[in-house]
């Protein structure tokens, strides 16, 4: 079975460039979440959705990040401008099944790093 | 609010030892539930156990055991004759009934040397 996919594994780039991250869900699987992983402040979920509808942003540390979901079976994460205190690694997560006992799933992230 | 504390930043053991890992959990809610993952060198993160609070039962997969006491709010993890591919990050996690997002510890590294 085919598991959380994100892309790209790894993306360097300028400051001040546009960085789009991508996820795709498992199959079936109707809440999905983004999250950062630092050193300093380890894993942090950054915006998670439900049927597609964005449900808590509140982690999104600045408007320069944005997450779209247009359907169920893909969603991005978007750094415009992007900063070097943006470096991290995003993971995207999701969950299927009926009730919050059931486990996130996580892709094998994509590490970030803004020159 | 929702905590989970991880006391431990770092362990190593010798291969074969047998290691615990501590997980201290906060909520206020009566239905919540826990989970641990593994995050190896290669830096993907695998989901490894849940449980819910109303189920105390402790639970053994073959070298890995968890141990959930209300009692003190913990959910500790125990790895019995580690081996050296058991090294990694291992976290615990909360989640409380009424909230879809799980709060992570902190994490602790695990070194199992040969």
């Amino acid at each position: 079975d085919a598991g959380v996919i994100q892309s790209p594994r790894h993306e360097v780039t300028e400051m001040g460039q546009e960085v789009t991250l991508r996820c795709k869900p498992i199959s079936g699987h109707n809440s999905l979440f983004w999250y950062r992983q630092t050193m300093m402040r380890g894993l942090e979920l950054l915006i998670y959705f439900n049927n597609n509808v964005p449900i808590d942003d509140s982690g999104m540390p600045e408007d320069r990040f944005s997450a779209k979901m247009p359907n169920a079976s893909f969603s991005t994460l978007k750094i415009q401008p992007s900063e070097p205190r943006d470096s991290a690694v995003y993971f995207c997560a999701s969950r299927g099944g009926t009730g919050r006992f059931q486990p996130q799933h996580f892709g094998d992230g994509t590490r970030l790093s803004i020159l | 609010a929702q905590k989970v504390t991880q006391a431990q930043t770092e362990i190593s053991v010798v291969e074969k030892e047998d290691v615990t890992l501590d997980c201290v959990y906060e909520t206020r809610d009566t239905t919540y539930y826990l989970f641990w993952y593994k995050q190896p060198p290669s830096g993907e993160l695998v989901f490894l156990i849940r449980r819910n609070s109303f189920d105390e039962q402790n639970e053994i997969s073959g070298r890995y055991s968890w141990n959930f006491q209300k009692s003190t709010s913990s959910f500790n993890f125990t790895i019995t004759a580690s081996q050296v591919v058991d090294s990694a990050v291992y976290f615990c996690a909360l989640s409380e009934g009424g909230d879809d997002k799980i709060i992570f510890g902190k994490g602790t590294r695990l070194h199992i040397l040969p």
